[in-house]
């Protein structure tokens, strides 16, 4: 089955204890991407990859790192986190070039930092 | 940056009645997408419409692209399709940065 898969699914934490939220997908996908959803706000990309090794920041980058080192994986790491990053994250796939077509989404990760 | 607006931002349906949701986009874009997440947090895409249309059972699109929006049509509407629907725009900028509209709320009522 198509997926994207993220992991943990809910977390609470405390301020400056370094995490990591895991995301696969198993489409082969080229592009991925990182967004955090806050109420009135929307969804807000932070960070995305447009293949192994090529990574960008989004609108709201700071606080946050990824990796992408092989193309299945993307992990969100937050290496000192504060309370203002709580939040529900979500990792998205999608193909690009000539074969692009609509995004897939995995299930969020809603992140509470105290 | 490019502004991404939709409207209207919440609605209220009696099940069986129809809608236009629409998106409104302040600069030239390669793409627009259009997702629902429903009422359990889950985003699903609906359509992938950078122009043209589209339709998918009682859902259709429809991007103009060279005015700037596009439209999201929900046609005798059920409780199943409550939840927030967002557009997202890729902006013609060199970039390939994801860019969400706010969202429209929908609420359809038994």
């Amino acid at each position: 089955e198509a997926q994207v898969t993220q992991n943990p699914r809910y977390l609470i934490t405390v301020t400056g204890k370094k995490l990591t939220v895991t995301c696969s997908q198993n489409m082969n996908h080229e592009y991925m991407s990182w967004y955090r959803q806050d109420p009135g706000l929307g969804l807000r990309q932070i960070y995305y990859s447009m293949n192994v090794e090529v990574t960008d920041k989004g609108d709201v980058p700071e606080g946050y790192k990824v990796s992408r080192k092989e193309k299945r994986n993307f992990p969100l790491i937050l290496e000192s986190p504060s309370p203002n990053q709580t939040s529900l994250y979500f990792c998205a796939s999608s193909p690009y070039g000539q074969g692009r077509t609509e995004a897939f989404f995995g299930q969020g990760t809603r992140l509470t930092v105290v | 940056g490019i502004q991404v607006e939709q409207s209207p931002p919440d609605l209220i349906l009696q099940e069986g009645a129809n809608s236009t949701l629409r998106c409104n986009f302040s600069d030239s874009v390669n793409n627009l997408q259009w997702f629902h997440q429903n009422p359990w947090g889950q985003l699903i895409n609906l359509f992938y419409i950078p122009s043209g249309t589209k339709q998918n059972g009682r859902l259709s699109a429809t991007t103009v692209a060279t005015e700037r929006y596009s439209l999201l049509y929900i046609s005798s509407s059920q409780t199943t399709d409550s939840g927030v629907y967002f557009c997202a725009v890729e902006p013609d900028t060199g970039g390939f940065k994801t860019i969400f509209g706010a969202g429209t709320r929908l609420f359809v009522k038994a």
